[in-house]
């Protein structure tokens, strides 16, 4: 049972358009998510977080948005940038849970010039 | 900063054969993963060990074991390979198990069993 879901594969944007990149949950019990970022060959990196008690989280060109309702959040990146090419992990962390994450299957964006 | 160092980077192995992964991290974090990246699958959890001295199984733990030998460091075993074990293993440390628990990820060991 996939409790974070990213059902989209892949996502192709232009140089300078907005990223969007979406992720769906199941477990409401969830109380911290957060985005990573891997290119080939190296671990993956952190990138962003949100609290379950925030819908908003703005670090640079990177927004983090939760709907608690619709157990569904979005990465948006603006502008994007070629160097931002990389496959994007949502993951979520629910509490007394040993600080485990549980990671999507990952969406890989492809900015081009 | 070295972060998270995971040795081998590289490793074929036969089927029944068996081997260790080694991981340590130099940032004084409580808990320690181990993940396994299959096309398709994402990030999974094989073990975690959330401080010095406990350790529990993931969503995938079947044909490995663990040992937190220290603070600084956790070693995935396959006592058996099978070829359903070739994939890329990510060790990965945070502060705490609490929290935000931002993880910290090595480079990944890539393995193949034939």
């Amino acid at each position: 049972d996939q409790q974070v879901k990213q059902n989209s594969p892949s996502l192709s944007v232009q140089e300078g358009r907005i990223s969007i990149l979406n992720c769906d949950y199941t477990n409401s019990m969830f109380d911290y998510f957060l985005w990573y970022k891997k290119y080939p060959a190296e671990g993956p990196t952190f990138l962003i977080s949100i609290s379950s008690i925030k819908d908003k989280n703005e670090d640079g060109r990177f927004t983090v948005f939760l709907n608690k309702s619709a157990k569904h959040l979005s990465l948006h990146i603006v502008p994007s940038q070629p160097g931002d090419s990389a496959v994007y992990f949502c993951a979520a962390r629910g509490d007394n849970q040993g600080g485990k994450l549980i990671f999507g299957q990952g969406t890989e964006l492809s900015v081009k010039p | 900063n070295a972060g998270v160092t995971q040795t081998p980077k590289f490793q074929v192995l036969k089927t029944g054969q068996s081997m260790t992964l080694q991981c340590a991290q130099d940032m004084n974090h409580n808990s320690m993963y181990w993940y396994r990246q299959d096309p398709g699958m994402g990030l999974r959890l094989i073990y975690y060990s959330a401080s010095e001295g406990t350790t529990d199984k993931g969503e995938v733990p079947n044909g490995y074991n663990v040992s937190r030998l220290n603070k600084r460091e956790f070693s995935l075993r396959l006592e058996s390979a099978a070829p359903s074990q070739t994939s890329v293993y990510f060790c990965a440390s945070g502060p705490r198990a609490g929290g935000a628990n931002v993880l910290t990820f090595g480079a990944g060991s890539r393995l193949t069993v034939l």
